[in-house]
């Protein structure tokens, strides 16, 4: 079983629409990562999450410790938010990633 | 802004042979990681480095990997004898602080492409 399940795997939108992307893991963390991996393969740090909330302009993350689950959330969706969007934990000096959810959003 | 750097862009090299991938790291960072993530595959952890010394290690980072800061700036890691199956996209990050601290938001590089033939 894995230990970052990512739902759901692929994702299509039509621009404007709020988008919620889903980790869920199983083992202790010390933080979550949500990252942006462009088509060239290039990775972006969006956010780092040890508890409750966090917002960067249309993105937000969240985190439920106790449940062992974050979100990630585009409101009014853009092409350009097109993109995989993986979630990775830490462990310890460690990290395990998710799948990654492909998201696509059209004009 | 400052940003990680990765040398060369792709690697082509034969079966058997030594490569050595190059990351410079942003300058005031203490912790320093590789990744590598095979093509449609998702990115896996290979090793995390502090102070000269190995912090971490996966499975995936056996005998023939190696790692090494042998100056102030740059962070190397070397595959002894390449295989097929190290064909990968290798990815370099680094952060102020491990996991213990608060400013352990990890910057990527933008990846070596390694193909073995």
């Amino acid at each position: 079983k894995n230990e970052v399940e990512q739902s759901p795997q692929n994702l299509t939108a039509q621009e404007g629409e709020f988008i919620t992307i889903n980790c869920s893991y199983s083992v202790g963390i010390s933080a979550l990562h949500w990252l942006q991996q462009h088509p060239g393969g290039g990775i972006v740090s969006l956010f780092m999450l040890s508890s409750g909330k966090k917002k960067h302009g249309r993105l937000i993350a969240t985190i439920n410790i106790q449940e062992k689950h974050s979100s990630l959330h585009i409101t009014a969706s853009h092409p350009r938010d097109s993109a995989v969007y993986i979630c990775a934990v830490r462990p310890n000096n460690d990290m395990r990633f998710g799948a990654g959810t492909r998201l696509t959003v059209k004009p | 802004e400052p940003e990680v750097t990765q040398t060369p862009s792709h690697q082509v090299t034969q079966m058997g042979q030594e490569v050595i991938l190059r990351c410079v790291p942003i300058s005031n960072h203490l912790y320093f990681y590789w990744y590598r993530q095979i093509l449609g595959q998702k990115v896996e952890f290979l090793v995390s480095f502090y102070n000269n010394e190995i912090s971490e290690k996966s499975e995936i980072f056996d005998d023939q990997f190696s790692v090494e800061r042998p100056d102030g700036s740059n962070f190397t890691l070397k595959i002894r004898s390449t295989k097929l199956e190290d064909s990968a996209m290798y990815f370099c990050a680094s952060s102020q602080m491990g996991s213990g601290g608060s400013y352990n938001e990890q910057f990527f590089g933008p990846g070596t492409r390694l193909t073995v033939l």
